[in-house]
């Protein structure tokens, strides 16, 4: 099966920074296949960016995605106060369908 | 402006059956376009996908849970459900609805999330 690994786990920045997430697979997947989410406190993730490098409805342009094969990074190039939260990213599509155990990016 | 809205239980009892519904409203869960999925999450952890279903096609479901699972859509009442069967303390998490936009598990809308905690 798939296994997704995110470095690092907590990445302490400040507001304006930029921020650069990684998300590794075991094997080689389809970027087609390759999705990045957004969980603050006590709220339901947000989908962020899917098919490696779309964003999704109403994400704003400093959030962008790259990478294939087994290598995947979701760059912040501004970090924004809002932006303060644990990032997941997901294999989806075919089997197996998983999440990485996330990113906390938060205020230094 | 599509909205997802679980009810059930927050507490169940070790070795019974965890239930949760999901109501779908702003638009039709009959649509063959969307998947609706089923995401935990446990207190402080990660996010775990449990299933999905679509109106026209089989569940698909995570092959741990498998044996003890089913999801199944209510088209009259425009809702799905979740029927988790001999429930641990494992079990405990925030449970998610979300609709799947492409295959079974790309979620775009999500629910509130509820807390199902299971203990005697």
């Amino acid at each position: 099966d798939i296994v997704l690994t995110q470095s690092p786990g907590t990445l302490s920045l400040s507001p304006g920074e930029r921020a650069t997430l990684s998300c590794r697979a075991s094997e080689r997947t389809s970027s087609s296949y390759l999705a990045w989410y957004q969980q603050k406190p006590g709220q339901a993730p947000r989908l962020l960016i899917y098919g490696a490098s779309t964003r999704a409805t109403g994400i704003p342009d400093r959030f962008s995605g790259s990478g294939s094969g087994t290598d995947f990074t979701l760059t912040i190039t501004r970090l924004e106060p809002e932006d303060f939260a644990v990032y997941y990213c997901q294999h989806y599509g075919s089997s197996p369908r998983a999440f990485g155990q996330g990113t906390k990016v938060e205020i230094k | 402006q599509l909205q997802l809205q679980e009810s059930g239980p927050g507490l169940v009892k070790p070795s019974e059956t965890l239930s949760l519904t999901c109501t779908v409203s702003g638009g039709s869960i009959t649509s063959t376009t969307y998947y609706w999925g089923w995401v935990r999450q446990p207190p402080g952890k990660g996010l775990e996908w449990i299933g999905s279903v679509s109106y026209a096609g089989s569940p698909y479901y995570t092959s741990s849970l498998r044996s003890r699972l089913t999801i199944s859509v209510d088209t009259s009442n425009n809702q799905f459900s979740l029927r988790l069967s001999s429930v641990t303390a494992a079990d405990t998490s925030v449970y998610y609805c979300a609709r799947s936009i492409v295959g079974a598990t790309l979620f775009d809308h999500w629910s509130q999330g509820t807390l199902v905690t299971v203990s005697s």
